[in-house]
């Protein structure tokens, strides 16, 4: 069975310092990786995903994530964040091989509370 | 491409009453999704259609919920004898079978409160 863990429910960081959000995942299988945001009362919007090749992977708003296979990790990063950024955030895996349903496996979230 | 949509958005009812929410996916999007997000925790997977065939259930859809995709486009969850627990956001996803690796495009979801 696979798992996801978001040690840090809040994270809180002043306007345009950088921010990282852990994300850690257990697998017996390969997997994809995906950061969700999800902003107040709204769905969830796809901010970026590793499916394969370089472990680096750029996303929408400034973000980045790096997969890290042996550490079983998939941190997301901001150089400099907005307070627009004021969010949560949802790291999520899925089966590589999941047959057919490639069902979405969901931390609990990291609360992003941007301050002035 | 005017993304997912879900009706209604909030929805506020007595225990022991009836509810259907109603999901439409992104056009041509074959592969439907439903989660369940309680408050502080990430969405759940409920159930998964692949055109009008749910192929996999999650043991967290009791026998009180039902989930249907008649033609393979819109979907409705209906749950029966609601109960207090039962209140959360519900969430529906799309994707396209095989495209890269089904990303999964959310829908704004439907708030559930059960009095």
């Amino acid at each position: 069975a696979q798992s996801v863990t978001q040690l840090d429910s809040q994270v809180p960081v002043f306007e345009e310092a950088p921010v990282e959000l852990r994300c850690n995942y257990s697998s017996s299988v390969s997997v994809y990786l995906f950061w969700y945001v999800q902003y107040p009362n709204q769905g969830l919007q796809l901010l970026l995903k590793y499916l394969s090749g370089s472990t680096l992977v750029k996303g929408i708003n400034g973000f980045e994530a790096e997969f890290n296979k042996s550490q079983t990790s998939f941190h997301l990063r901001k150089p400099s964040v907005h307070i627009s950024d004021t969010a949560e955030y949802f790291c999520a895996v899925s089966d590589r091989y999941g047959g057919a349903t490639n069902k979405l496996i969901f931390g609990t979230g990291t609360l992003l509370a941007v301050q002035p | 491409d005017t993304g997912v949509s879900q009706d209604p958005r909030h929805k506020i009812t007595k225990r022991g009453q009836n509810v259907t929410f109603r999901c439409d996916p992104i056009s041509e999007h074959n592969r439907l999704y439903w989660y369940r997000q309680t408050l502080g925790q990430g969405p759940e997977f409920l159930t998964y259609f692949q055109n009008e065939a749910q192929l996999e259930k999650s043991r967290l859809l009791s026998d009180r919920f039902s989930a249907e995709r008649p033609k393979g486009s819109f979907s409705t969850l209906e749950i029966q004898r609601t109960e207090q627990g039962d209140s959360a956001m519900y969430l529906c996803a799309s994707s396209i079978a095989g495209h890269q690796t089904d990303t999964q495009y959310f829908g704004p979801g439907t708030r559930l409160t059960v009095l």
